[in-house]
């Protein structure tokens, strides 16, 4: 496809781990990040790994990478309720610009 | 941590008008980009900008749109005569490296509405 492409919704309950998939589009994209966007907020830089790692952890943060399927994923660890946002899967594309997905929204439940 | 800045937060302008953006970058950056997300869809990229020059723009920053970097630390968008669909979120980023070499590092983002 030509599009950064994620799934719309995910809802989760707090204590359990959250998943978010990301398939993208250019084999040659060097780095891939995860955003975050609360309401009416900016974009955090949630994390990133460059594409010849295959797995990043940062404290709860698991970003796992799939070369060949150009299927990128995070997993939250114990999810919070400040944990409910748009999460934003990226890529690079050429020299400058990112490409971004439509985001998955994460609701957390008590 | 350093962050960028952007004013104002909300702007609310006639169609027509003209409306600059304004984003202060971090300090150490050397690349600045503007994107934009309308309502309930996509984060778009607009434009990069290095050494003092467009770097990169896609097909929606035609004529309407220009991008200056007035001092050493303000970083403008300028849109000439404002259409109903340039309503939307605008966001700045920075960056010390071009593309991906480094992360790109946004700021809170400008609602623009143009009535």
């Amino acid at each position: 496809g030509e599009d950064v492409e994620q799934s719309l919704f995910l809802s989760v309950r707090e204590g359990d781990s959250s998943v978010i998939n990301c398939t993208y589009t250019d084999s040659s994209s060097t780095y891939l990040y995860w955003y975050k966007q609360e309401p009416g907020a900016g974009l955090q830089l949630l994390t990133y790994i460059f594409s010849n790692m295959d797995m990043k952890q940062d404290q709860r943060l698991t970003v796992l990478l799939n070369k060949k399927d150009k299927h990128l994923s995070l997993r939250i660890a114990d999810t919070q309720t400040g944990d409910s946002a748009i999460y934003f899967c990226a890529e690079t594309l050429g020299d400058y610009k990112l490409s971004f997905g439509a985001g998955t929204t994460v609701t957390v439940r008590a | 941590e350093p962050e960028v800045t952007q004013t104002p937060s909300h702007q609310v302008t006639q169609m027509g008008q003209e409306v600059i953006l304004r984003c202060v970058p971090i300090s150490n950056h050397l690349y600045f980009y503007w994107y934009r997300q309308i309502l309930g869809q996509k984060v778009e990229f607009l434009v990069s900008f290095y050494n003092n020059e467009i770097s990169e723009k896609s097909e929606i920053f035609d004529d309407q749109f220009s991008v200056e970097r007035p001092d050493g630390s303000n970083f403008t968008l300028k849109i000439r005569s404002t259409k109903l669909e340039d309503s939307a979120m605008y966001f700045c980023a920075s960056n010390s490296g071009g593309g991906g070499n480094q992360p790109q590092h946004f700021g809170d983002g400008t609602r623009l509405s143009i009535l």
